[in-house]
Parts: structure tokens; sequence; C-alpha cells
């Protein structure tokens, strides 16, 4: 079955330090795949998304990630957290092969950001 | 400019009642989608319609039923509303004919609370 799991329920870090959140996905072939934030109280925005091509990937915000097929991984990063980072942050797969729209998200971490 | 909107934004109601949640997009987007994040923020995606046609329907109870009227608006009927409908809602809209490559776009949820 298809699944994406994010270790880590809750980060804390310092503001000023670097952060990287976990994820692993369970799939069939290499997915599509996201990172979304999460603010208090808001929607879901896009960070970043890999589709093919280069694995380190740019996204807002200061935010990057990497695919690493051979551990089917897609972990975020980012060098310096600001206060303003904290949120619950949730990453995303959707098949390759056609078909429609169907985010399967992980549980979510939930940064906090120390100052 | 609200680019996903969903009213309303909070809905406490007793059990066995009927509401309804409303979204609108003024994205110019042909695909709209229901999301339900449970109390442990898990997400997972309900329904979907491309261009007023149902082309996502996940396994949810009978009890919920999407109408869009146009394809700027997708509603959310729910019936008979019990304890373990409370959750967050969401709305999101993507560009295109709903694929997976299309990047969804979420609106800033609905709180039902079913007592």
């Amino acid at each position: 079955a298809q699944s994406v799991t994010q270790p880590d329920i809750h980060i804390t870090v310092s503001e000023g330090a670097s952060l990287e959140l976990r994820c692993n996905y369970s799939y069939g072939a290499t997915p599509y795949l996201f990172w979304y934030v999460q603010s208090p109280g808001q929607g879901l925005q896009l960070l970043l998304k890999y589709f093919s091509g280069d694995t380190l990937v740019q996204g807002i915000k200061g935010f990057e990630a990497e695919f690493k097929r051979s551990q089917s991984s897609f972990n975020l990063r980012k060098p310096s957290v600001h206060w303003s980072d904290a949120a619950e942050y949730f990453c995303a797969v959707a098949p390759v092969s056609g078909g429609y729209n169907k985010l399967i998200f992980g549980a979510g971490t939930r940064l906090a950001v120390h100052p | 400019d609200t680019a996903v909107s969903q009213t309303p934004k909070y809905l406490v109601t007793q059990m066995g009642n009927d509401k309804s949640i409303k979204c609108e997009q003024n994205l110019g987007h042909d695909t709209m989608y229901w999301y339900k994040q449970d109390s442990k923020k898990f997400l997972k995606i309900m329904f979907s319609y491309n261009n007023k046609e149902l082309i996502i329907n996940e396994t949810v109870p009978n009890r919920f039923s999407p109408k869009s009227p146009d394809k700027a608006h997708l509603n959310l009927h729910i019936n008979s509303l019990e304890l373990g409908d409370s959750a967050v809602y969401f709305c999101a809209s993507s560009q295109g004919g709903g694929t997976t490559m299309d990047t969804q776009y979420f609106g800033p949820g609905t709180r039902l609370t079913v007592l």
C-alpha cells in the first residue's frame, strides 16, 4: 500500500539553527513528491515539489529538499530557521503513472522555534 | 484577494443535524477537492471534481455529498452528522484536468465540531 512516513512528530530548534525534516515513502515506483506547510489556523501552502531531474529541489522561504531514490526519502532542509517557520510540515506523494491528483499525505511534523 | 475561500470557518452542531460547507476559488482552476484532516492532523482526500464532474470519490460515507454548481464552487453537504465527523475540512483547487502534476492550492479550512 502507498504510504508516507514522517518519523518526527515534533521538532524544536533554535532560531538560526539548521533544520532537517524527514520523509520516507512507500510506493510501487518513484512518485511525485511534495512538501506543504500549514501555519496555525491556515490552509496548506506548497513549499516545493519534485517531479524529475535534479534531485535537489529549491522551494520558497529558503527551503530545499533532496530526493534519494535508494532510501525512498525526500527530506526537507533549511540552513537557518526563522521564528516564522514555526508550523506544521507535511510531506505528500502522488502517482506518476497518470490518473488523478490523489495526494497522499504523511502525518506531519510540528516545528517549534526557540528564540 | 483570497484565492480559495471556505465558509464557515467554524461550525459547531449537534449529532444528527445536516450541514453544508461552501468553497469558492477565484483562480480560474478547473479542478476542486475536499480533504478531511482528523484530530491527529492526518489529511485524506475525499472528493474531487473537474469541470463539475466527479473524478475522485474515496471511501466516504453516503452521508457526505459534494455538489459543484459551477467549476468555481464545490460545496460539501453532510447529512446526519456523527461525532466522528468532527474534523477540519479543507477545500483545494488546481489548474488543468486534475492530474498529479497540478499544484493544489488550499483554502483556510473549516473546523467542524459535532456535539
